[in-house]
């Protein structure tokens, strides 16, 4: 089936700086990633869509300066935290979609962001 | 609008019993709709998924789930549980947007432990 990676798959990092998360299928192409954010003990968050070769599309209440999302490839989305502060601090998952004329979702593995 | 309720957060059987977890929606479309199974710290995995064909539908490690659009549900069942199965289970409906996109839905989630 396909295949999602995340690196790194754990960062600690200190409050102002910032930190790069990579997301890439493996095994196939996506045109479109997505990023979501999970905090403990509740459900995903979608964060925002990503278009291979677009600027992505955030939903209503995520700073887009705050949270990069470049789609450089058709293998590789990266979601950059700039100027991380402790309430960063998450499980961020991406995924990217397969599939026609129903879509799934694939999911990577998540990384959990600590600021200190 | 479009969304997903799940109807137990927590839900506790011993091993080899029956799992039940329960899932209703609200979709203006015909929707499409999901189950996936996240392990701690760990990514998400399908589980099963439903597109308007068999109302019936089989997933992997003997789980299934019954579409009842009448009764606006899709729940999960699997006949005996097993100590792997502990994990959290999130109820996913798919539906789609202008220009050939679709997005998913979360429910909350419900958290499923197996006792000896």
């Amino acid at each position: 089936g396909a295949v999602v990676s995340q690196h790194p798959s754990w960062v600690i990092c200190k409050s102002g700086t910032s930190v790069k998360i990579e997301c890439r299928s493996l095994d196939f192409q996506a045109t479109t990633m997505f990023w979501y954010r999970q905090f403990p003990k509740q459900s995903l968050m979608l964060m925002a869509t990503s278009n291979e070769g677009s600027k992505a599309t955030y939903e209503q209440g995520v700073e887009k300066d705050k949270f990069l999302i470049n789609h450089a490839s058709l293998t590789l989305s990266t979601l950059t935290v700039t100027s991380a502060h402790p309430e960063d601090s998450s499980f961020y998952i991406c995924s990217a979609r397969v599939g026609h004329p129903v879509y799934e979702q694939y999911f990577g593995p998540g990384t959990r962001l600590t600021v200190t | 609008a479009q969304s997903v309720t799940q109807l137990d957060s927590h839900v506790s059987v011993s091993e080899g019993t029956p799992v039940l977890l329960r899932c209703n929606y609200s979709s203006s479309y015909s929707p499409s709709l999901f189950w996936y199974v996240q392990h701690p710290n760990k990514g998400l995995q399908l589980l099963l998924k439903y597109t308007s064909a068999a109302t019936l539908v089989k997933g992997i490690n003997g789980f299934e789930a019954e579409f009842k659009k009448s009764e606006t549900s899709f729940h999960l069942t699997k006949p005996s549980a097993h100590m792997s199965d502990a994990a959290e289970y999130f109820c996913v409906v798919s539906f789609p947007l202008f220009g050939g996109y679709n997005k998913l839905i979360f429910g909350a989630g419900t958290r499923l432990a197996v006792h000896p």
